[in-house]
């Protein structure tokens, strides 16, 4: 079965400072990963996706993740945080059916002025 | 272009009562789920369509009912509503295809408690 951690529930950086949002994944083939934002009060938006080939995505905003096979994680990384960027992350892994998502527990990020 | 659109966006229920979350969505996509968010465990999901007239169990079906009789509409039914059931429900769809081409849409969300 597949699954998704996301080792850290809360997470607060100060506007400015770099960001990087843990997520670990099982799932038995080549997995299909996702990075959603979601703002209060609104549904899920899509970052950035992982299929195949090069290990290092961009998505919008400026979030970029990487996908490392060997520690079998896709961690969301921004050089930049805004303070428009405080949300709740969700990581996924989707099925290669294309018919099931499972998302991790969340991060929720807070941004310092 | 409304994309995904869930009514209603809250919804107060007394234990026993039934209810249907109705999910409607104008692009014409194939494939269409509902999740259910609680804290900690983000979105699971509930039931899936992957046509009209097709539909199948996602990871916690029970309690749940569905129909896909319409591409637009995929509507979520309680039969008889469990103060469990208190969350906050999501609709996605997406079109058929590559999955790598065809990322999910989402609603806004329905949040229902269960008194």
């Amino acid at each position: 079965a597949q699954s998704v951690t996301q080792p850290d529930i809360h997470i607060t950086v100060s506007e400015g400072a770099s960001l990087e949002l843990r997520c670990n994944y099982s799932y038995g083939a080549t997995p299909y990963l996702f990075w959603y934002v979601q703002s209060p009060g609104q549904g899920l938006q899509l970052l950035l996706k992982y299929f195949s080939g090069d290990t290092l995505v961009q998505g919008i905003k400026g979030f970029e993740a990487e996908f490392k096979r060997s520690q079998s994680s896709f961690n969301l990384r921004k050089p930049s945080v805004h303070w428009s960027d405080a949300a709740e992350y969700f990581c996924a892994v989707g099925n290669n059916a294309g018919n099931m998502l499972t998302f991790g527990g969340g991060t929720r990020l807070m941004v310092k002025p | 272009n409304a994309g995904v659109t869930q009514t209603p966006k809250f919804q107060v229920l007394k234990t026993g009562q039934s209810m249907t979350l109705q999910c409607a969505q104008d692009m014409n996509h194939e494939y269409m789920s509902w999740y259910r968010q609680d804290p900690g465990m983000g979105l699971r999901l509930i039931h899936y369509s992957v046509g009209a007239g097709i539909t199948d169990q996602g990871e916690v079906p029970n309690g749940y009912n569905v129909s896909r009789s319409t591409t637009e509409d995929f509507p979520l039914r309680l039969l008889s509503a469990a103060p469990s059931q208190t969350s906050v429900y999501f609709c996605a769809s997406r079109a058929q295809g590559a999955v790598s081409n065809q990322p999910q849409h989402f609603g806004d969300g329905t949040r229902l408690s269960i008194l």
